[in-house]
């Protein structure tokens, strides 16, 4: 089973709202990660947590703020976005280490109006 | 600069035949590679990874990896309109964590 799952599919919010996207996964993977896809370009990376710690910040404005509150959850805080923040919010899991593949999941959605 | 090159297509090939999508990457330390098939409006979605040189055949799939050229190539055989899609190349530098640079992506385009 290589399943990720991520809430909500869609979510709309103003510039002054405070939201939280979800991620889960139940493949044992120790490495959780955060990434922002805007339409027609690749993936960007956020954020990286490996065994629950962050490990990689992208240099992400503070208005994201990640969290990994157990192995199997990722969650992506958001508060005072731009509407260029606009995007489909991605998260992915690996197993911890370098050559591991990463699964990601369908996606958020995200329209800051 | 880790960079990895990809022509952004549309590559076009009729329905039968092999598609060959093709990735050049810069950092020579990179030790894994990934191509990923995304549809439009969805998540990308991994059908291959190679770490050693040479040749990965899965089903119709084939992963072709060259380190001493830095470059990366998938083939696909029989190609189905289903596989039309926008391919990205992705590789791990040598960092210690499997942080990916992600290609712009080719969009394959398959006529029946």
């Amino acid at each position: 089973d290589t399943e990720v799952t991520q809430t909500p599919k869609h979510l709309v919010m103003g510039m002054t709202n405070k939201k939280s996207l979800k991620c889960e996964q139940h493949m044992g993977h120790r490495a959780m990660y955060w990434y922002k896809q805007k339409a027609k370009k690749p993936p960007e990376l956020m954020f990286v947590y490996s065994y629950e710690k962050l490990s990689i910040n992208e240099s992400v404005p503070s208005r994201f703020s990640p969290e990994c509150p157990n192995s199997s959850l990722l969650n992506l805080h958001l508060h005072a976005l731009q509407p260029e923040d606009s995007a489909l919010y991605l998260c992915a899991s690996s197993q911890a280490g370098q050559l591991a593949e990463q699964y990601f999941g369908p996606g958020t959605r995200l329209t800051v109006t | 600069q880790k960079e990895v090159e990809q022509n952004s297509g549309p590559l076009s090939v009729p329905e039968g035949a092999i598609a060959s999508l093709n990735c050049t990457y810069s950092d020579r330390g990179s030790q894994s590679f990934f191509w990923y098939r995304q549809y439009s409006g969805k998540s990308p979605e991994l059908i291959m990874f190679i770490y050693s040189n040479g040749d990965k055949e899965d089903g119709r799939f084939t992963a072709q990896l060259n380190k001493a050229s830095q470059y990366v190539s998938l083939l696909i055989r029989d190609s189905q309109p289903s596989d039309s899609a926008t391919y990205l190349c992705a590789v791990s530098p040598n960092s210690g964590y499997s942080t990916l640079t992600f290609g712009k992506g080719t969009m394959l385009l398959v006529s029946p």
